[in-house]
């Protein structure tokens, strides 16, 4: 069956204002190039927002504007890992962070990975 | 870039009703590029509805999507204690991450 295991120390990273965070999905169950990986960001007790995605056959990305020159995914095919590296962190990026595989028929979120919670503090 | 809106924010409902989630759309989705996703407190959401009315994997028939243009929506019939959770919807057409803000189920 489809897996997608976040890293993070028990689930939970915690930065201090400037810093970056990277967060590490690892797929099982599937051919991992076959599938584009999205990322999916939460804040506390808020909605849910699209942070980007990455093609792991060609390591092309799509990012919104918001966070270009920010993020950064990379793929492993040699580990079936994709990396999410968010710099300059701010404590709006306060949140839980998911990865996701890209839908069959489209850009839809097929399975989930279990959420990092990245929380910013001094 | 499409915005979404869900009606109502809160739905109050008992177990064995059945309960209609709107979701709006500020132009018109392509191809019925729209999507539902169920997400109880701390867990990751769940992927119910693709295609505006496909369902997902494992998902149970109770559960059907409808609508196309601007206006879809999500019906759950005869409730059961496990679907009271927060509802969203996705366009995914133009821009794969639009969501609405979610519509949350509670008992009543």
């Amino acid at each position: 069956q489809v897996q997608l295991v976040q890293s993070g120390a028990e689930g939970t990273e915690v930065k201090k204002p400037g810093a970056s965070v990277k967060v590490s999905c690892k797929a099982s169950g599937y051919t991992f190039t076959n599938n584009h990986l999205h990322w999916v960001r939460q804040a506390p007790g808020q909605g849910l927002e699209w942070l980007g995605v990455i093609n792991p056959r060609s390591t092309r990305t799509n990012y919104p504007q918001k966070f270009q020159g920010r993020l950064t995914l990379t793929s492993d095919t040699s580990t079936s890992t994709v990396d999410m590296e968010l710099n300059s962190l701010t404590y709006d990026d306060t949140a839980v962070y998911y990865c996701a595989t890209e839908g069959h028929w489209g850009a839809y979120f097929e399975y989930w990975g279990q959420g990092t919670l990245v929380t910013v503090s001094s | 870039e499409i915005v979404l809106t869900q009606s109502p924010g809160t739905l109050s409902l008992s177990p064995g009703e059945r309960a209609t989630l709107s979701c709006w759309a500020s132009q018109s989705v392509t191809s019925y590029y729209l999507a539902w996703y169920q997400q109880k407190p701390g867990q990751a959401p769940r992927l119910l509805i693709y295609g505006a009315s496909s369902r997902a994997t494992g998902i149970p028939d109770r559960f059907s999507g409808s609508g196309s243009g601007t206006d879809f929506t999500l019906t759950i019939t005869r409730l059961e204690p496990e679907d009271f959770a927060v509802y969203y919807c996705q366009e995914y057409g133009s821009s794969p991450g639009t969501f609405g803000p979610g519509t949350r189920l509670e008992i009543k």
